[in-house]
Parts: structure tokens; sequence; C-alpha cells
């Protein structure tokens, strides 16, 4: 299925240190949502973006709807040990159905 | 306001046995979505019910099937089970006004 690409694949870091990942797609889209997934739970939604250009934070967690509406950005800021976890961005059109990223994997060292 | 619960969480089946798995949204939450998560695969879209009706469906074999009662619970079906169909299944509710969607816990089904 089609799926958007998602970057870096994985990142290790130390607590404190600030995190980016960026998402990017072949198709424009007008919501970008960002979850993130513990392991073995469903994802959690974390920010929900509907307009290009927008900047939006929640908490450390900012993220930004691409102007060309191709791509999205999240940023955590201080990362703390329970940041760890799977973070997904995923784009929709309409009603069309909702695509997700390929995740990107978090692990934070104390 | 309880979020979005799916039963059983855990199912252990046989090759060739069928599953049904259970999904309740978010009150008021009209559409429901499923999809499949394994490792390699991540995140795939199997279908959206919508009052009812089928409104977006992604690429799997016919053998995945679905419904939405008139209170919005959804079920999905799995027939003859595979070896890949061992997977994360997890549904989502979206808000009416938004397309937020919200997701359950995931109902982790092992095809032995």
């Amino acid at each position: 299925g089609q799926q958007l690409n998602q970057s870096p694949q994985s990142m290790f870091i130390q607590e404190g240190e600030d995190v980016s990942m960026n998402c990017t797609s072949s198709s424009i889209f007008n919501t970008w949502l960002w979850y993130k997934q513990d392991p073995g739970e469903g994802p959690v939604l974390l920010i929900a973006l509907y307009k290009a250009g927008e900047l939006t934070s929640n908490g450390r967690l900012t993220a930004q709807f691409g102007i060309t509406r191709k791509d999205s950005f999240l940023n955590i800021s201080a990362s703390i040990p329970s940041d760890v976890g799977i973070y997904f961005c995923a784009g929709q059109m309409n009603t069309d159905k909702l695509i997700f990223g390929t995740g990107t994997r978090l692990q934070v060292f104390p | 306001k309880a979020g979005v619960t799916q039963t059983p969480r855990y199912l252990i089946k046989t090759r060739g046995q069928q599953v049904t798995l259970s999904c309740s949204p978010i009150s008021g939450h009209r559409s429901v979505s499923w999809y499949q998560q394994t490792p390699g695969q991540g995140l795939q879209f199997l279908f959206e019910y919508f009052s009812e009706t089928q409104r977006n469906k992604g690429n799997f074999p016919g053998r995945f099937s679905g419904r939405q009662f008139s209170n919005s619970r959804s079920e999905m079906n799995v027939s003859t089970l595979e070896l890949g169909d061992s997977a994360l299944y997890l549904c989502a509710s979206t808000t009416a006004n938004t397309y937020e969607q919200y997701f359950g816990p995931g109902t982790r089904l092992t095809v032995t």
C-alpha cells in the first residue's frame, strides 16, 4: 500500500536534546496528523494541521504543515525518557483514506 | 468521554479458521477505519465505514471484510486465515467535523 516517506528511520539521542523529523509525499494533502505509538498500543494523536504553512504546538512538540502541502515536520524540544516510541505522520486529502508514514523510532538515553 | 475500544485484545487462531474483531468508536463518532500493522509493512489501511456504508477501501484481498452497525460499532472479519495475517489490527474513529482519527489499543492476532 501507499506510504509516506518519513525520516529519519530511527534516532538515538540524549535526554535534553531537541529532535526533528519530517515526512514527504508525492501528493498534496489538506490534513497532516502526527501520532506517537508505544509498544503494544494504538497510535495516539499528537498534533493536527489543516492549513499550508500552519505551525502548531502541543507542549514541547511543534509541527508544521509544509507550504507545498507535500511535507510536514515535527520537532520535540528538550526530550525526556517518556518521549521514547515510534512517531508516525499521516496525510489526508478530504475524506480519502489516511496515508501513514513509515515511522521514526525514537530512543532517548538518560 | 470513553476512548475507542477493541475486543478482544489478543487472539490466537489456526490457519484456515476465520476471525471477527470488534470496535466501538468514541461516542458521537460516525466513521470507523481499520488498519493492519506489521513490522515489515507498517500501518496499512483496510477499509473505512461511515453511516453503515463502506466509504474507502484499501488493497486487501476479499478475505478481509467489515461492516458497521447503526450505533456506529464496527466489526471486521478475516476468513481462511493465513500465517501472514498475524498482525496488530487497529481501528480508529473520526470526529464529525474534523479528520482527526483516534485509535483503539488494537487486537493482536496470531495465526499458527
